[in-house]
């Protein structure tokens, strides 16, 4: 049973133009929530996360919007870049375990 | 600060070989992870230790997987009598606390494993 879904597998954008990443989740007692970005041959890296209080959080280049009524979060990349191109995986942690999305592969064009 | 080290990061094996994954996690981390990612799929938990206590291994095939955790520091996974579907990379992670506020987990860079 998946409780963080990512409907898109994939995502292209231009160069300087924005990414919007989607995610999706079922629990409504889950309260915070990461996205995680992993290149080829690495591990996933922390990105940015967003606690229930808030419904937006900022970091540089990078924002995450929370709609708790819709259940549904995504991740703005603004403006997008070459070295963005990766997989993202969004991730609810309720305070016991992390549950983590089937990923949203980005590649942003030259 | 070292980042979590893992080792082998490839592993080609036969199916009904064993195989095991060593972890050693960031320095004073308390909560050490077992992942598997399969192709195409996002992290699933195996196993997730407190110190040298099991929290979780409710997602363990146990009759296959075994996983410890020695002294409370780093981690061994392995697998015997592998199979097929266990082609996949395997993730280990660490955090400070279970449950910490910026609930930030750090990844190693996984290791591969092959089952032909």
């Amino acid at each position: 049973d998946q409780q963080v879904k990512q409907n898109s597998p994939s995502l292209s954008v231009q160069e300087g133009r924005i990414s919007i990443l989607n995610c999706d989740y079922t629990n409504s007692m889950f309260d915070y929530f990461l996205w995680y970005k992993k290149y080829p041959a690495e591990g996933p890296t922390f990105l940015i996360s967003i606690s229930s209080i808030k419904d937006k959080n900022e970091d540089g280049r990078f924002t995450v919007f929370l709609n708790k009524s819709a259940k549904h979060l995504s991740l703005h990349i603004v403006p997008s870049q070459p070295g963005d191109s990766a997989v993202y995986f969004c991730a609810a942690n309720p305070g016991n375990q992390f549950y983590f999305g089937t990923g949203t592969s980005l590649t942003v064009i030259p | 600060e070292a980042g979590v080290a893992q080792s082998p990061r490839y592993k080609i094996i036969e199916k009904r070989q064993s195989v095991a994954f060593w972890c050693n996690p960031i320095s004073g981390h308390a909560t050490l992870y077992w992942y598997q990612q399969i192709l195409g799929q996002g992290p699933k938990l195996l196993i997730q230790f407190q110190n040298n206590g099991v929290v979780d291994d409710s997602q363990l095939p146990k009759d296959r997987f075994s996983a410890e955790r020695l002294k409370g520091v780093d981690s061994t996974l392995k697998i015997q009598p592998a199979k097929l579907e266990d082609s996949a990379v395997y993730l280990c992670a660490s955090s400070l606390v279970s449950g910490s506020p910026t609930g930030e987990l750090f990844f190693g860079e996984g290791s591969r494993l092959t089952v032909l």
